[in-house]
Protein backbone atom coordinates (compact mmCIF):
# COMPACT_ATOMS: atom_id res chain seq x y z
CA UNK A 1 0.00 0.00 0.00
CA UNK A 2 0.94 3.82 -1.01
CA UNK A 3 2.22 5.48 1.88
CA UNK A 4 4.12 7.93 3.89
CA UNK A 5 6.55 6.18 6.54
CA UNK A 6 8.14 8.52 9.83
CA UNK A 7 10.39 6.84 12.21
CA UNK A 8 11.29 6.29 14.81
CA UNK A 9 7.60 7.29 16.71
CA UNK A 10 9.29 7.93 19.75
CA UNK A 11 12.41 9.96 20.31
CA UNK A 12 14.45 11.75 23.01
CA UNK A 13 17.34 14.42 22.48
CA UNK A 14 19.88 15.30 24.87
CA UNK A 15 20.95 18.93 25.46
CA UNK A 16 23.09 19.88 22.73
CA UNK A 17 22.45 17.00 20.42
CA UNK A 18 21.06 17.61 16.89
CA UNK A 19 18.54 14.80 16.28
CA UNK A 20 16.92 13.23 12.82
CA UNK A 21 13.59 12.66 11.98
CA UNK A 22 12.59 10.17 8.62
CA UNK A 23 10.28 10.66 6.25
CA UNK A 24 9.58 8.55 3.23
CA UNK A 25 6.91 8.62 0.92
CA UNK A 26 6.04 5.54 -1.70
CA UNK A 27 3.23 8.14 -3.41
CA UNK A 28 5.36 9.54 -5.92
CA UNK A 29 4.28 12.65 -5.00
CA UNK A 30 6.08 15.91 -5.31
CA UNK A 31 5.86 18.06 -3.01
CA UNK A 32 6.77 17.05 1.10
CA UNK A 33 6.48 19.33 3.95
CA UNK A 34 7.06 19.41 7.87
CA UNK A 35 4.94 19.98 10.48
CA UNK A 36 5.08 20.53 14.25
CA UNK A 37 1.80 20.47 16.57
CA UNK A 38 1.99 21.12 19.96
CA UNK A 39 -0.80 19.66 22.61
CA UNK A 40 -3.74 21.27 21.80
CA UNK A 41 -2.62 23.25 19.04
CA UNK A 42 -2.73 23.41 15.14
CA UNK A 43 -0.30 22.45 12.64
CA UNK A 44 2.63 24.74 12.14
CA UNK A 45 4.46 24.47 8.79
CA UNK A 46 8.24 24.17 8.81
CA UNK A 47 9.74 23.38 6.22
CA UNK A 48 8.19 21.97 2.62
CA UNK A 49 9.74 21.30 -0.73
CA UNK A 50 8.02 21.05 -4.08
CA UNK A 51 10.89 19.11 -5.99
CA UNK A 52 13.72 17.39 -5.57
CA UNK A 53 17.17 19.28 -4.46
CA UNK A 54 14.73 22.52 -3.63
CA UNK A 55 13.34 23.59 -0.60
CA UNK A 56 11.43 26.70 1.23
CA UNK A 57 11.27 27.67 4.78
CA UNK A 58 7.89 27.74 6.46
CA UNK A 59 6.78 30.06 9.36
CA UNK A 60 9.09 28.52 12.33
CA UNK A 61 11.98 26.76 10.36
CA UNK A 62 14.36 28.69 12.81
CA UNK A 63 16.04 25.72 15.09
CA UNK A 64 15.57 23.33 12.16
CA UNK A 65 17.16 22.05 8.73
CA UNK A 66 16.16 19.75 6.02
CA UNK A 67 17.32 18.26 2.90
CA UNK A 68 16.14 16.96 -0.45
CA UNK A 69 17.99 14.51 -2.41
CA UNK A 70 15.59 11.90 -3.29
CA UNK A 71 11.87 12.21 -4.30
CA UNK A 72 10.97 9.89 -1.54
CA UNK A 73 12.59 11.37 1.33
CA UNK A 74 12.37 14.43 3.45
CA UNK A 75 14.27 14.17 6.51
CA UNK A 76 14.15 16.96 9.10
CA UNK A 77 16.96 17.87 11.43
CA UNK A 78 16.38 19.04 14.69
CA UNK A 79 19.05 21.33 15.75
CA UNK A 80 20.57 22.24 19.11
CA UNK A 81 19.56 25.87 18.52
CA UNK A 82 15.63 25.38 18.60
CA UNK A 83 15.53 25.32 22.33
CA UNK A 84 12.16 23.97 22.41
CA UNK A 85 11.77 21.49 20.73
CA UNK A 86 9.11 18.91 22.60
CA UNK A 87 6.47 18.32 20.26
CA UNK A 88 4.48 15.75 18.08
CA UNK A 89 6.40 16.54 14.30
CA UNK A 90 4.19 15.51 11.18
CA UNK A 91 5.21 14.94 7.80
CA UNK A 92 3.00 15.49 4.65
CA UNK A 93 3.28 14.91 0.96
CA UNK A 94 0.86 15.83 -1.80
CA UNK A 95 1.10 16.97 -5.68
CA UNK A 96 1.41 20.07 -6.26
CA UNK A 97 -1.22 21.94 -8.66
CA UNK A 98 -3.81 19.53 -8.45
CA UNK A 99 -6.26 20.05 -5.73
CA UNK A 100 -5.24 16.31 -3.94
CA UNK A 101 -5.28 16.22 -0.19
CA UNK A 102 -2.19 16.35 1.81
CA UNK A 103 -1.38 12.43 3.15
CA UNK A 104 -0.03 12.51 6.29
CA UNK A 105 2.73 10.26 8.09
CA UNK A 106 1.91 8.77 11.68
CA UNK A 107 4.28 11.50 13.17
CA UNK A 108 7.20 11.47 15.99
CA UNK A 109 7.06 12.48 18.83
CA UNK A 110 10.33 14.25 19.97
CA UNK A 111 11.04 14.77 24.15
CA UNK A 112 14.12 16.38 25.94
CA UNK A 113 16.34 14.24 28.50
CA UNK B 1 -3.47 36.15 3.08
CA UNK B 2 -5.31 32.44 2.75
CA UNK B 3 -6.67 31.27 6.41
CA UNK B 4 -8.98 29.02 8.06
CA UNK B 5 -11.23 29.43 11.21
CA UNK B 6 -12.38 27.24 13.00
CA UNK B 7 -15.03 26.48 15.77
CA UNK B 8 -13.21 26.41 18.66
CA UNK B 9 -13.50 23.81 21.04
CA UNK B 10 -13.52 21.00 22.94
CA UNK B 11 -16.90 19.96 22.00
CA UNK B 12 -18.45 16.88 24.52
CA UNK B 13 -21.65 15.36 23.07
CA UNK B 14 -23.90 12.61 24.01
CA UNK B 15 -24.01 9.14 21.56
CA UNK B 16 -26.21 9.99 18.94
CA UNK B 17 -26.45 13.91 19.05
CA UNK B 18 -26.19 15.98 15.64
CA UNK B 19 -22.79 17.17 15.10
CA UNK B 20 -21.44 20.50 14.01
CA UNK B 21 -18.37 22.15 13.46
CA UNK B 22 -17.83 25.57 12.12
CA UNK B 23 -15.23 26.09 9.78
CA UNK B 24 -14.92 29.54 7.60
CA UNK B 25 -12.31 31.01 5.36
CA UNK B 26 -10.36 33.61 3.66
CA UNK B 27 -9.19 32.80 0.40
CA UNK B 28 -7.82 34.86 -3.41
CA UNK B 29 -8.84 32.63 -6.19
CA UNK B 30 -11.00 29.33 -6.09
CA UNK B 31 -9.52 26.87 -2.97
CA UNK B 32 -10.23 23.19 -2.50
CA UNK B 33 -11.59 22.56 0.96
CA UNK B 34 -11.05 19.73 3.21
CA UNK B 35 -11.53 18.45 6.36
CA UNK B 36 -9.47 15.95 8.43
CA UNK B 37 -9.54 13.92 11.54
CA UNK B 38 -7.04 12.97 14.14
CA UNK B 39 -6.89 9.86 16.38
CA UNK B 40 -4.95 10.58 19.84
CA UNK B 41 -0.95 9.57 18.99
CA UNK B 42 -1.36 9.66 15.24
CA UNK B 43 -1.59 11.24 11.97
CA UNK B 44 -4.26 13.46 10.23
CA UNK B 45 -5.92 11.44 7.72
CA UNK B 46 -8.79 12.93 5.10
CA UNK B 47 -12.21 12.60 6.34
CA UNK B 48 -13.48 14.48 3.45
CA UNK B 49 -13.04 16.99 0.01
CA UNK B 50 -14.40 19.70 -2.09
CA UNK B 51 -13.48 21.68 -4.58
CA UNK B 52 -15.55 24.15 -6.14
CA UNK B 53 -18.67 25.90 -4.81
CA UNK B 54 -21.35 23.83 -3.99
CA UNK B 55 -19.76 20.53 -3.74
CA UNK B 56 -21.01 18.33 -1.05
CA UNK B 57 -17.96 15.82 0.67
CA UNK B 58 -19.72 13.06 2.57
CA UNK B 59 -17.40 10.12 4.29
CA UNK B 60 -18.75 7.77 7.45
CA UNK B 61 -21.83 9.74 7.81
CA UNK B 62 -19.85 12.81 7.80
CA UNK B 63 -20.85 15.83 5.32
CA UNK B 64 -19.48 19.56 4.63
CA UNK B 65 -20.70 21.75 1.50
CA UNK B 66 -18.64 24.34 0.12
CA UNK B 67 -20.82 27.52 0.41
CA UNK B 68 -18.83 30.48 -1.43
CA UNK B 69 -21.13 33.09 -0.36
CA UNK B 70 -20.74 32.29 3.21
CA UNK B 71 -17.18 31.23 2.43
CA UNK B 72 -18.27 28.14 4.94
CA UNK B 73 -17.35 24.38 4.97
CA UNK B 74 -19.24 23.42 8.28
CA UNK B 75 -18.78 19.99 9.18
CA UNK B 76 -22.18 17.93 10.27
CA UNK B 77 -22.99 14.49 11.13
CA UNK B 78 -26.64 13.44 12.25
CA UNK B 79 -25.66 10.75 14.88
CA UNK B 80 -22.05 10.73 16.86
CA UNK B 81 -20.84 7.86 18.27
CA UNK B 82 -17.96 6.81 20.78
CA UNK B 83 -15.89 6.50 17.95
CA UNK B 84 -16.05 9.90 16.38
CA UNK B 85 -14.08 10.91 19.45
CA UNK B 86 -11.09 12.55 17.93
CA UNK B 87 -9.55 16.07 16.54
CA UNK B 88 -11.28 17.83 13.47
CA UNK B 89 -9.04 20.10 11.51
CA UNK B 90 -10.86 22.61 8.58
CA UNK B 91 -7.94 23.10 5.92
CA UNK B 92 -7.81 24.84 2.44
CA UNK B 93 -5.34 24.41 -0.86
CA UNK B 94 -5.22 27.08 -3.44
CA UNK B 95 -2.66 26.93 -6.21
CA UNK B 96 -2.58 31.37 -6.07
CA UNK B 97 -0.56 30.66 -2.59
CA UNK B 98 2.52 28.53 -3.79
CA UNK B 99 1.18 25.04 -3.11
CA UNK B 100 0.55 25.41 0.90
CA UNK B 101 -2.33 24.30 2.94
CA UNK B 102 -3.73 26.26 5.58
CA UNK B 103 -5.13 24.50 8.60
CA UNK B 104 -7.32 25.41 11.24
CA UNK B 105 -7.05 25.18 14.96
CA UNK B 106 -8.50 21.75 15.03
CA UNK B 107 -11.76 21.20 17.54
CA UNK B 108 -11.84 18.19 19.83
CA UNK B 109 -14.85 16.23 20.02
CA UNK B 110 -15.68 13.88 23.06
CA UNK B 111 -18.92 11.75 22.29
CA UNK B 112 -19.64 9.90 25.83
CA UNK B 113 -22.61 7.04 25.90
Amino acid sequence: DGGITQSPKYLFRKEGQNVTLSCEQNLNHDAMYWYRQDPGQGLRLIYYSQIVNDFQKGDIAEGYSVSREKKESFPLTVTSAQKNPTAFYLCASSNPYSNQPQHFGDGTRLSIL
Amino acid sequence: GDSVTQMEGPVTLSEEAFLTINCTYTATGYPSLFWYVQYPGEGLQLLLKATKADDKGSNKGFEATYRKETTSFHLEKGSVQVSDSAVYFCALYSSNTGNQFYFGTGTSLTVIP
